[in-house]
């Protein structure tokens, strides 16, 4: 079944270093979002990307996020300078065009320190 | 704005009891409810939804839910929980813009002791 992929799965890093986040979303899927859940706490959504642009964006989605689709297959979240309350979970998600059921990956844990 | 909520942090049940995992909503026009479950360190796994049709919805791992126009609700059912069935559940509901995005709940651990 496909799924979509994220790496990595973990990663450490120090606090002001920017950090990019890798998602593989499901092929033949059309919209593509971000969200993050930081410890214990509820899902976020960040951003939503259609047609090779954001299409919307949270009010946690500020200037130092930004989001690209490089190459047709993968998708990344970029964190030019890295806080210590970006510490969270990052799921990357796609759906189809027609589609209702968005499907996520496995998630990438962020640690800033 | 659409959102949900779901009422309780927290669900024990003994394995075999059947379970309910509760969820509200609250929309402009007619709801897309969903059921995800994220298991320890892992992503968010879509269990169901609704769209239309039937007020109940089959879904994956023996799991159904319940939609209750007149209560607003979504709840999540299971006839006779298993111990594997702990995990956290969460409710979402697509926001009414275009990018169809989600909206969730703040979540329910469930607990099955054995």
């Amino acid at each position: 079944e496909p799924e979509v992929t994220q790496t990595p799965s973990h990663q450490v890093t120090q606090m002001g270093q920017e950090v990019i986040l890798r998602c593989v979303p499901i092929s033949n899927h059309l919209y593509f979002y971000w969200y993050r859940q930081i410890l214990g706490q509820k899902v976020e959504f960040l951003v939503s990307f259609y047609n090779n642009e954001i299409s919307e964006k949270s009010e946690i989605f500020d200037d130092q996020f930004s989001v690209e689709r490089p190459d047709g297959s993968n998708f990344t979240l970029k964190i030019r300078s890295t806080k210590l309350e970006d510490s969270a979970m990052y799921f990357c998600a796609s759906r189809t065009g027609g589609g209702n059921t968005i499907y996520f990956g496995e998630g990438s844990w962020l640690t800033v320190v | 704005a659409q959102s949900v909520a779901q009422p309780e942090d927290q669900v024990n049940v003994a394995e075999g009891n059947p379970l309910t995992v509760k969820c509200t909503y609250s929309v402009s026009g007619n709801p897309y409810l969903f059921w995800y479950v994220q298991y320890p360190n892992r992503g968010l796994q879509f269990l169901l939804k609704y769209i239309t049709g039937d007020n109940l919805v089959k879904g994956s791992y023996g799991f159904e839910a319940e939609f209750n126009k007149s209560q607003t609700s979504f709840h999540l059912k299971k006839p006779s929980a298993l111990v594997s069935d702990s995990a956290l559940y969460f409710c979402a509901v697509r926001d009414d813009g275009n990018t169809g995005k989600l909206i969730f709940g703040q979540g329910t651990t469930l607990q099955v002791k054995p």
